[in-house]
């Protein structure tokens, strides 16, 4: 069975840092491309990041570009999202999503969520 | 700007009866590179359907895509409880991977 574990997320002030991370089980991580998804209160989805399996591609959405890293470990059946500079806008619930693997851009499987909340 | 417009916002309707969600994107999607996702408040997000018309694994036959090119459509035939959710549509060809607004289906 697909499992998708964030954690990390939490109250940070503008201006702050915060690392998410995702644990991945049930299949062979290194294969598949992974994602960041995140939905701001009563808005709706917003694709935030793509990684290839390899990492050799890395995209990103325009709001978050120069602010936001993603990254992963194939050893540790890991991803992340390096956060920085963390605005208001950012509060959400980011979700980690798995790529196809055979349309690495196609989303699958998604974890629960983990909330960041950006506020004084 | 690559835009997707789902509609209606919202539909109200009961339940055993037939729901036909819009998403129209800005531009032409390659390949149907089209997917339809339901969200539910405090769960993970569930891939339905993948270009534009296939179910995606374990989802009822109930659900079902169509469209093309620009215009798209979901439809849940019978509406059972648990289909009472929000639904996005997301074009995967390009990049960024925009996601449509959103349908809220209620109960009415």
């Amino acid at each position: 069975e697909v499992q998708l574990v964030e954690s990390g997320g939490g109250l940070v002030q503008p201006g702050g840092s915060l690392r998410l991370s995702c644990a991945a089980s049930g299949f062979t991580f290194s294969s598949h491309s992974m994602n960041w998804v995140r939905q701001a209160p009563g808005k709706g989805l917003e694709w935030v990041s793509y990684i290839s399996g390899s990492t050799t591609s890395v995209n990103y959405a325009d709001s978050v570009k120069g602010r936001f890293t993603i990254s992963r470990d194939n050893a540790r059946n890991s991803l992340y999202l390096q956060i920085n500079s963390l605005r208001d806008e950012d509060t959400a619930v980011y979700y980690c999503a798995r790529g196809e693997a055979t349309s690495g851009w196609l989303i699958d499987y998604w974890g629960q969520g983990t909330l960041v909340t950006v506020s004084p | 700007e690559i835009v997707l417009t789902q509609s209606p916002g919202t539909l109200s309707l009961s339940p055993g009866e037939r729901a036909t969600l819009s998403c129209r994107a800005s531009g032409s999607v390659s390949s149907n590179h089209l997917a339809w996702y339901q969200v539910k408040p405090g769960q993970a997000p569930r891939l339905l359907i993948s270009g534009a018309s296939r179910r995606a694994t374990a989802i009822p036959d109930r659900f079902s895509g169509s469209g093309s090119g620009t215009d798209f459509t979901l439809t849940i035939s019978r509406l059972e409880p648990e289909d009472f959710a929000v639904y996005y549509c997301q074009r995967y060809d390009i990049s960024p991977r925009t996601f449509g607004q959103g349908t809220k289906v209620e109960v009415k």
